[in-house]
């Protein structure tokens, strides 16, 4: 049992340049979401999604697109990257959007550390 | 604008003492609080949750307390371990809401 993948582990950009993190998860959850970890802000919701075709904007969307074709993936993409874009990225999936239902709260990948150069 | 204040932002505890991290609220709108614990390389996990309907709930070495007048709920974690040493967030949630908000962590060392 995998849980959370997300792939690559370390990535270096070049301001401008575009990229996808790659996130799947093999739990069947319905909730899966975004989030960026910088020190001093605690983790904050890029974007989020319910089930397979919907999406909405979390708490700092900005410069980042999503989809969800399937259940498992939920790739994020950095459209045009920035330093401002350097951080920690976690995707996380659970039985339900609502954090306090199920019994494991979030389950959380080993996220991705990207610098922005 | 930070929806929960957690403090300190560092702690260095003896093996065997009580390590203690304050979080602070505002949205009387909350009403699921947890802790996610977070080893260094991975992603946080949840440790341990609390809804406003109980002052305390303890798990094992693990308790949170918490106290709806004052916005305030904390985590002590009693006797502890050298492997207990990780960064420790708490949160909160709005029952039905797609989103936790995180506090900033603390980062907690166990000195044998």
């Amino acid at each position: 049992n995998a849980g959370v993948t997300q792939t690559p582990k370390f990535q270096v950009l070049k301001t401008g340049q575009s990229m996808t993190l790659q996130c799947a998860q093999d739990m069947n959850h319905e909730y899966m979401s975004w989030y960026r970890q910088d020190p001093g802000m605690g983790l904050r919701l890029i974007h989020y999604s319910v089930g397979a075709g919907i999406t909405d904007q979390g708490e700092v969307p900005n410069g980042y697109n999503v989809s969800r074709s399937t259940t498992e993936d939920f790739p994020l993409r950095l459209l045009s990257a920035a330093p401002s874009q350097t951080s920690v990225y976690f995707c996380a999936s659970s039985y339900s959007s609502d954090p306090g239902q199920g019994i494991g709260g979030y389950t959380f990948g080993s996220g991705t550390r990207l610098t922005v150069v | 604008q930070q929806q929960v204040k957690q403090s300190p932002q560092s702690l260095i505890v003896q093996k065997g003492g009580i390590s203690i991290i304050n979080c602070a609220y505002e949205n009387t709108a909350f009403d699921y609080f947890p802790w996610y614990q977070q080893f260094p390389g991975k992603g946080p996990a949840l440790l341990i949750a609390i809804r406003p309907d109980v002052s305390e709930k303890k798990e094992g070495r693990f308790t949170i307390s918490f106290n709806k007048s004052a916005k305030q709920f904390s985590l002590h974690i009693m006797d502890s371990q050298p492997g207990d040493s990780a960064t420790y967030f708490c949160a909160a949630s709005v029952t039905g809401a797609n989103n936790l908000f995180f506090g900033t962590g603390t980062r907690l060392t166990v000195i044998p």
